[in-house]
């Protein structure tokens, strides 16, 4: 079982949709949780920290549910902008590593 | 403020032959970190250095090596190349963060390997 699980999609949307991406890790001695956003044959860049208490940057919206291990991602009223692959990231404490999930692909329609 | 760069972009090597990827990290940034990242999964740590010494190592066999150098520039070297060794290989750099904070990895553009 891989640490970082996640639905590899693809989920196709309509511009102006809002769409949830949801994650689960498995070691509970994580600590740092991130979305990275990944478009086609370019490098994963950060798109945002996740914090206990949620947290939001404009359209974006990351929730941690410790008790549950699981991490969500609510991007509202996409944009053709928007398509990419989403990652899903964890870091425990004690260690220097990212462990990334496979990604979940995003696709924007007009 | 230039960003991480990494050289060369792409690369076509053969079967048991040697390479060597290089990567300069984001200005102010100390600590490089190396991932593999082969088609349709995330990218899969190698080896994090920082002080010219590697400070963590992931589940890669020893012919995955690197180095450190004194402008905190790094490279990532790779023997006796097998198929399975075709990937993105992505540089991270990040400042080593105080006991409690996050240390936040940028990624450079990667370079592409493709073993024939």
């Amino acid at each position: 079982r891989k640490e970082v699980e996640q639905d590899p999609g693809p989920f196709n949307v309509p511009e102006g949709a809002t769409v949830a991406f949801n994650c689960t890790y498995s070691n509970s001695a994580s600590q740092s949780f991130f979305w990275y956003r990944q478009d086609c044959r370019k490098e994963p860049k950060l798109l945002m920290s996740v914090y206990s208490s949620g947290n939001e940057d404009g359209r974006f919206t990351a929730q941690l549910n410790r008790a549950s291990q699981y991490i969500s991602l609510l991007i509202r009223d996409s944009k053709l902008s928007d398509s990419a692959t989403y990652l899903c990231v964890v870091n425990r404490g004690s260690s220097y590593k990212l462990i990334f999930g496979s990604g979940t692909r995003l696709l924007v329609r007009p | 403020d230039a960003g991480v760069t990494q050289s060369p972009t792409h690369l076509i090597k053969t079967r048991g032959q040697q390479v060597t990827l290089r990567c300069s990290p984001k200005s102010g940034h100390d600590t490089v970190s190396w991932y593999q990242q082969a088609l349709g999964q995330g990218p899969q740590f190698i080896f994090q250095y920082y002080e010219e010494e590697e400070r963590q190592r992931g589940n890669f066999p020893d012919r995955f090596s690197g180095h450190q150098f004194p402008n905190y520039s790094s490279e990532l070297n790779v023997n006796a190349l097998l198929l399975g060794d075709s990937a993105l290989y992505l540089c991270a750099s990040s400042l080593v963060a105080l006991a409690g904070d996050q240390e936040t990895q940028y990624f450079g553009p990667g370079t592409r390997l493709l073993v024939l």
